[in-house]
Formats: structure tokens, sequence, C-alpha cells
């Protein structure tokens, strides 16, 4: 059972913007600011889109957004791309875990 | 450039050991840290621990007890090594590193796939 929740599945048109939401606890994301964002293609390694809950790594499209509230981080894909379609996975540190702890996924399919 | 070589895939039987490898290269191996995930068919990404740049080993209380994490600065190799091994453990298991306090991992081994079957 994964410690931080994401919705199995998000969906949208090329072109338009979609929001991946990951919910924590005051534990992790709520806390820390060691939120990161993975996009995993299947059969390849996981590529690192956000770090500290709001920071691209350089290479990264700035069509990939991430923000913060609360026990909730976020990930926006504005005009979305059939190259967007990939399974996506928040990661936090945990204190109570004392180790970082990565959400249930969220599947992306372009329409 | 920053490369992870993870060694090659596994079988092996329940109740046995495993160790996978990561060969790092490209940058100042001992100011990083690296982190070990898995991915069991179907599931997802699984935070497994990590071995700071001090050479310290972390891990997840589900873990404690079954997982070493070492290095060999000499030849900037990371080992993991999981032991009384079953079915649970198939999985893809990647190395991946992080910048000090970034909380990103920023580069990942290309994956070993472990099999445990009897």
């Amino acid at each position: 059972q994964s410690a931080l929740t994401q919705a199995a599945s998000v969906s949208g048109s090329p072109g338009q913007s979609i929001t991946i939401s990951c919910t924590g606890t005051s534990s992790d994301i709520g806390t820390h600011n060691l939120v990161s964002w993975y996009q995993h293609h299947p059969g390849k390694a996981p590529k690192l889109m956000i770090y500290e809950a709001n920071r691209r790594p350089s290479g990264v499209s700035n069509r990939f957004s991430g923000s913060k509230s609360g026990n909730t981080a976020s990930l926006t894909i504005s005009g979305l791309q059939a190259e967007d379609e990939a399974d996506y996975f928040c990661c936090s540190y945990s204190s109570s875990a004392t180790s970082y702890v990565f959400g249930s996924g969220t599947k992306v399919t372009v329409l | 450039q920053v490369q992870l070589v993870q060694s090659g895939a596994e079988v092996k039987k329940p109740g046995a050991s495993v160790t996978v490898s990561c060969t790092a290269s490209g940058y100042t191996f001992t100011a990083y840290y690296m982190h070990w995930v898995r991915q069991a068919p179907g599931q997802g990404l699984e935070y497994m621990g990590m071995i700071n740049p001090t050479g310290g080993a972390g891990y997840p209380q589900r873990f404690q007890g079954r997982l070493t994490v070492t290095r060999d600065t000499s030849t900037t190799t990371v080992y993991m090594e999981l032991s009384s091994l079953t079915s649970e453990d198939t999985a893809m298991y990647y190395c991946a590193r992080e910048a000090p306090d970034s909380g990103g991992f920023d580069f990942w081994g290309q994956g070993t796939l472990v099999t445990v079957s009897s």
C-alpha cells in the first residue's frame, strides 16, 4: 500500500492541460519540500520531471510544472502531447517512515 | 556524461539472496546519494533504501534486516543485497542518484530484473 495517494488514471486531448494530484500527510508532503515527480514509460527507467516540489531539471520541457499546497502536491502538464502518455509517480521524504515514499502512480492517456 | 550501469538479470530460488550492482561514472561518486527503487510486475515504484555520500546506509522499516546497501569507492560501484527472497521480490530493481538534499533522483540505472521462482 503506497503512502501517497494518486488517481489511477487521467486523460486529456492533445493541446489540453491536465493536473495530477498526490495527497500525503503532515509527515511527508506537508512538512518537506523534497517532493519529486517521475515519468515512467514501460520498459524504460523512470525520468525525473520535477524536484523540490516545483523545480524543473535542465532538459525537461517547460510544459511540466509542479506545485504544493498543504499535504498535496500537483503536477501539471500543459499542451498535452502524445509522447506524454506514460505513468507518473510522485515521491516525498517522510519523517514518519524516515525514508522516501512513492505515490501509487497515475496513468496518463492522451486521447 | 553521468552513467549508472547495473548488473544483469538474476533468477533465484525462494529463501536465497541476490546482489545487484550499480557502477557509476561521469561524476564525483562520493558527493551523491545512491538509492534503490523497485517495481514489481503490474505495480508501482517502491522505495528500498540508500547509501549516503559518507557511506552510511538507511532503509525503510519493511526492508530492515533483509536489505544491505554497500559501496566500493575504488570501483565506484554500489551493491544492493536482498536476502530471504520470496516470489513477492520478483521485480525490476533500479539504482538512482540524488544530489544531496535535492529530493530528486536525477539519473537512473537501466534496471535489473530479479525473478524469484522455485
